[in-house]
């Protein structure tokens, strides 16, 4: 079953402009993880935000985490054509559980 | 390159035949872990390695799938009697274990079963 459900499933932007997704989830984690799939490099690992983090950043992603709603977005500033791609976000299960549980993912397409 | 290879890339294969699927890991990761994928979803877990050790088998796996990780090196995905519904992208992963909880992916291996 899916832990997680991105927000929205799909979002068409134009390159340079600025991406948000949200993700959901449903029971309590230690990290969330965001990937980033596309046909060229298949599934990447971007970030990882912990329990007791708020905000992350690293290049152009900035991740935030609100687990009072259980809830975490990626922003993706600047974006650029080579950004098209899904992203999905995945919890695994703590401790020495490490099996990811993934979303259904947002289709991102950045117009030149 | 050094990153999680899986072979084949894609099989066609008809209902009712065995297939198997190889992964090799990035060396020296103990952890292992097969997901499957189907059309506008995300990755679903199969089951995972910590070295030789198979520790968790999903649901999803049914006694038609069976994977081994020998020697704690590469591994392999078997599916007995191939059905329709088994259609489907195979993914490999690899993690280091060691409390590092990121996983890396391989290309997958895309099955289709007519």
């Amino acid at each position: 079953s899916q832990q997680g459900e991105e927000d929205p499933q799909a979002l068409s932007i134009q390159e340079g402009e600025n991406a948000t997704m949200n993700c959901s989830y449903k029971t309590s984690i230690n990290n969330l993880q965001w990937y980033r799939q596309n046909s060229g490099r298949g599934l990447v690992h971007l970030i990882l935000i912990r329990s007791n983090e708020r905000e992350k950043h690293s290049g152009r992603l900035r991740v935030t985490l609100d687990t009072s709603k259980k809830s975490s977005s990626l922003l993706i500033t600047a974006s650029r054509a080579a950004d098209t791609a899904s992203y999905f976000c995945a919890t695994d299960g703590g401790g020495s559980n490490y099996k990811l549980t993934f979303g259904k993912g947002t289709l991102l397409t950045v117009n030149p | 390159d050094t990153g999680v290879s899986q072979d084949p890339r894609h099989k066609i294969t008809k209902r009712g035949q065995n297939v198997t699927f190889r992964c090799d890991p990035i060396s020296e990761h103990n952890r292992l872990y097969w997901y499957r994928q189907t059309l506008g979803q995300g990755p679903e877990f199969l089951t995972y390695f910590q070295n030789e050790a198979q520790l968790e088998k999903s649901r999803l796996l049914s006694d038609r799938f069976s994977a081994e990780r020998p020697k704690g090196s590469f591994s392999t995905l078997e599916i007995q009697r191939t059905e329709q519904g088994d259609s489907a992208m195979y993914l490999c992963a690899s993690s280091p274990g060691q409390g590092a909880r990121e996983q890396y992916f391989g290309p997958g291996t895309r099955l289709t079963v007519t």
